[in-house]
């Protein structure tokens, strides 16, 4: 139990374009997810948490216009890079709090690799 | 702020050797403690938590006892396994930042176990 899955795992963009990338919680229901930026040989770090039915709280230095988060239900959160650019391009991590019969943690998904041409 | 580092790969062993990857923090009031594991295209799984000082978690042989005297928490595997290749992050919980929830992550460290 405890999966997250991300779709795309992978892709590729025009500079100017918008990408979505969507976080599914599978088999539990979320009502806090949380969105991750990874560069190379870098640590993961925290962009934002999305609440399900309220407004994302972004992480200083984030442009909320920049990366829109939608939580629209308690199984999706999804992303939005508008305008890309290619310093945009990274590897986007999601996470799913779980919290159930006791038990507490974030499950991870398998990440998206954003390029921007 | 709260902040992670921890020991830089790659770190490349034999089978059954001794296994230490470091993991200092700096953080305010009392975090918890995580380390979490990524085997090659997957994403990241818990493998042990501590959530106050002196406690030790462990899980699958490794090992991390939670020192707030020393500001550490080492990860330690007595006998090392091929299939512990991963790359392995150590990680906090705090609250700063935007979110109670939000995991502060070290840079990673890369295993390497040869046969």
């Amino acid at each position: 139990g405890a999966v997250v899955s991300q779709h795309p795992s992978r892709v590729i963009c025009k500079s100017g374009t918008s990408v979505k990338i969507e976080c599914r919680s599978l088999d539990f229901q979320a009502t806090t997810m949380f969105w991750y930026r990874q560069f190379p040989k870098q640590s993961l770090m925290l962009m934002a948490t999305s609440n399900e039915g309220s407004k994302a709280t972004y992480e200083q230095g984030v442009e909320k216009d920049k990366f829109l988060i939608n939580h629209a239900s308690l199984t999706l959160s999804t992303l939005t890079v508008t305008s890309a650019h290619p310093e945009d391009s990274s590897f986007y991590i999601c996470s799913a709090l779980l919290e159930r019969g006791g038990l507490r943690g974030q499950y991870f998904g398998p990440g998206t690799r954003l390029t921007v041409l | 702020g709260n902040s992670v580092t921890q020991m830089e790969g790659p770190v490349t062993l034999s089978e059954e050797a001794f296994l230490t990857i470091n993991c200092t923090y700096t953080a305010t009031g009392y975090p918890s403690l995580f380390w979490y594991v990524q085997y090659p295209g997957e994403g990241l799984q818990l493998l042990l938590k501590a959530t106050k000082a002196d406690d030790k978690g462990s899980n699958k042989g490794f090992e991390a006892t939670y020192r707030k005297e020393t500001t550490s928490f080492h990860l330690e595997k007595g006998s090392v396994q091929v299939s512990d290749s991963a790359v392995y992050f150590c990680a906090l919980r705090g609250y700063s930042g935007g979110g109670a929830d939000g995991l502060t992550f070290g840079k990673g460290t890369h295993l390497i176990i040869q046969p």
